[in-house]
């Protein structure tokens, strides 16, 4: 099955600068790269999302690249503000032909940004 | 974006009795749910894959007796953690795919936080 590895575990950054989160997936037939950030005490909710066929791709302060090579891919987050601090999961999947998304998520990073 | 729904918010409830919990997706149908289980400060460990219509599917090492799902029509699915105990207080989230136009974006609930005493 899918590992997915995510790194760091925590980050702690200065307001106004920017963060980078990176993850390993195993298996090559994935395809869904999906980010989420999660307040405390809430479900994921999705930031930004990439598929296989495309190496990069940018939302305002929010960007994903991915390396199918190298089975990784990132998340950049820009100018960062005190509300962006959450816990961030990427995850990995291999969505099937009609329907059906299995997530296999990271370990998650605590981010911080303080003032 | 597509809205899901969990009731109840969280639980508190006596060792040995059955909790249900209710996935809803409020303005879109979902032939697709999941159900995951988070510990504190630990990634979603997904549980089981809800199809409408049909039996769930389990992943490996979770116990089907103990944890019911049923998917009863496209918009609500239903987790009930039977006979419960202190080590199944978990946080308990929920999400759906959309039948139409069905990008591989899954929509997450709010989530439901089981406390067994």
């Amino acid at each position: 099955g899918e590992n997915v590895e995510q790194h760091p575990s925590t980050l702690s950054v200065q307001e106004g600068d920017s963060a980078v989160i990176k993850c390993t997936y195993s298996d090559s037939a994935s395809n869904y790269f999906p980010w989420y950030k999660q307040e405390l005490g809430k479900g994921p909710q999705l930031i930004i999302d990439i598929r296989s066929n495309v190496g990069e791709k940018k939302d305002q302060r929010i960007a994903v690249t991915l390396n199918k090579t190298a089975k990784h891919f990132s998340l950049h987050i820009t100018e960062t503000q005190p509300e962006d601090s959450a816990v961030y999961f990427c995850a990995a999947s291999n969505i099937l032909t009609g329907g059906g998304n299995k997530l296999t998520f990271g370990t998650g990073t605590q981010l911080k940004v303080e003032l | 974006g597509a809205v899901v729904s969990q009731h109840p918010s969280w639980v508190i409830c006596k060792s040995g009795t059955s909790v249900k919990i209710e996935c809803r997706s409020l303005d879109f149908q979902a032939t697709t749910m999941f159900w995951y289980r988070q510990f504190p400060k630990q990634s979603l460990m997904l549980m089981a894959t809800s199809n409408e219509g049909s039996k769930a599917t389990y992943e490996q090492g979770v116990e089907k007796d103990k944890f019911l799902i049923n998917h009863a029509s496209l918009t609500l699915s239903t987790l009930t953690v039977t006979s419960a105990h202190p080590e199944d207080s978990s946080f308990y989230i929920c999400s759906a795919s959309t039948v139409a136009g069905w990008t591989g974006e899954l929509f997450f609930g709010e989530g439901s936080r089981l406390t067994v005493l």
